[in-house]
């Protein structure tokens, strides 16, 4: 079965300081993988998605960078934090052709920027 | 473009109510549909889900129809207990999309008094 992984789980970081979440998935081959931001109490906000080693797209202009160095490793960066940046992380992966396209999340990194 | 739109919360229900959350959405294509449930802390897990129009989701006691014909997939569920607390997705995705991307609702959260 499927299972995925991220880590850390909770991340307190002081404004200005460098960032590395990483989101790792077993179980499957080429699946497409995303990132998403939850602030307190909102929705979800979808940052980047990958379909492929390497293919990031960007949905949103920020201080963040997604990068995919393995088929299923995905990290999520910043150079410089910013205490918008605070919030509930989780990713997600699905089958890159499944025609129901549910995607399933792993347990999230909650981050304060202090 | 494709939109879901839910009913704002908070819901708050005694133990053995009957549930509704509300569901629409706006879609160029034939989505899926779905609902996701995240407990306190979690990631979102998929509660169920309906591929085309007329599919009946269910798992746990939830229940969601797929129709077409009002662009509406409401959560229901006859007797919610305490463990039912928690924020509730709606979500579609269109089988077209190269990306496997969903469009997520703002969620609702349900509490359940005892």
């Amino acid at each position: 079965s499927q299972t995925i992984h991220q880590w850390p789980a909770t991340l307190v970081q002081p404004v200005g300081s460098p960032l590395s979440l990483e989101c790792t998935v077993e179980g499957t081959s080429n699946p497409n993988l995303y990132w998403y931001r939850q602030a307190a109490g909102r929705g979800l906000q979808l940052l980047f998605y990958s379909v492929g080693i390497g293919q990031i797209s960007s949905e949103v202009p920020q201080n963040l960078s997604a990068s995919r160095p393995q088929d299923r490793q995905f990290i999520l960066s910043s150079k410089k934090l910013l205490l918008s940046d605070s919030g509930f992380y989780l990713c997600a992966w699905s089958l890159g052709h499944n025609s129901y396209n549910e995607q399933f999340f792993g347990p999230g990194t909650r981050l304060t920027v202090l | 473009g494709n939109s879901v739109t839910q009913m704002e919360g908070p819901v708050t229900l005694s133990e053995e109510a009957f549930l509704t959350i509300n569901c629409t959405y706006t879609a160029t294509g034939y989505p899926s549909l779905f609902w996701y449930v995240q407990y306190p802390g979690e990631g979102l897990q998929l509660l169920l889900k309906a591929t085309k129009a007329d599919d009946k989701g269910s798992n746990k006691g939830f229940e969601a129809t797929y129709r077409k014909e009002t662009t509406s997939f409401h959560l229901e569920k006859g007797s919610v207990q305490v463990s039912d607390s928690a924020v509730y997705f709606c979500a579609l995705s269109d089988y077209n999309n190269a990306g496997n991307m969903l469009t997520f609702g703002g969620g609702t959260r349900l509490m359940v008094k005892p």
